[in-house]
């Protein structure tokens, strides 16, 4: 079984901090995803990998960066943190870039909240 | 551009009826569809997916899911609830031009199943 894991399920930073979320897949996929999910808006995507150190954007960027060295592990950064960045953070990861096909396989989640 | 609709917020049905969680899409080519489960304080776990085919698709815990082009629909269904199908519900999409597996996520459907 895939498995994607996160380094934290709950993280309480202050406004300013810089943070680091850190994901990592055990299946050699080469997509990465990061998501955030807050009540009502479903999942939004901020960022993707579909390689070591590629990167795009995604639906909401602003406020993050993304890290890439390694296939099996794909880091958000949060430069500035602020309390409008408090939210659940989805890791998933698929495949291959070119299998529209492919599931999605998601990690456990990280609760932050900014102070 | 690809985007998914999920009409209800809340879905509440009594232990052992029919359930039926809705989706609708829009995409420009053929579409892509899944559908992910959330439970409480956890990632999302994949259920089923329509690729091409048969309309009706059979996934995990019993789920199915009947692909509708006409409609543009992809609604979730199961003969007979159970309490334990409670959960947070994702409908997502995917059209053949969209590359590294990139999927647009529906704002979710909580459903209660009552005893």
């Amino acid at each position: 079984d895939v498995k994607v894991t996160q380094s934290s399920r709950y993280l309480v930073k202050r406004t300013g901090e810089k943070v680091f979320l850190e994901c990592v897949q055990d299946m050699d996929h080469e997509n990465m995803f990061w998501y955030r999910q807050d009540p009502g808006l479903g999942l939004r995507l901020i960022y993707f990998s579909y390689d070591v150190k590629m990167k795009e954007k995604g639906d909401i960027p602003e406020g993050y960066s993304v890290s890439r060295e390694k296939k099996e592990r794909f880091s958000l950064i949060l430069e500035s943190a602020s309390t409008n960045q408090t939210s659940m953070y989805l890791c998933a990861s698929s495949l291959s870039w070119d299998r529209v096909t492919d599931t999605q396989y998601f990690g456990p989640g990280t609760r932050l909240t900014v102070l | 551009a690809q985007s998914v609709a999920q009409p209800e917020d809340q879905v509440n049905v009594a232990e052992g009826n029919p359930l039926t969680v809705k989706c609708t899409y829009s995409v420009s080519g053929n579409p892509y569809l899944f559908w992910y489960v959330q439970y409480p304080n956890r990632g999302l776990q994949f259920l089923l997916k329509y690729i091409t085919g048969d309309n009706l698709v059979k996934g995990s815990y019993g789920f199915e899911a009947e692909f509708n082009k006409s409609q543009t629909s992809f609604h979730l269904k199961k003969p007979s609830a159970l309490v334990s199908d409670s959960a947070l519900y994702f409908c997502a999409v995917r059209d053949f031009y969209t590359n590294a597996g990139k999927s647009t996520f529906g704002d979710g459907t909580t459903l209660t199943v009552k005893p």
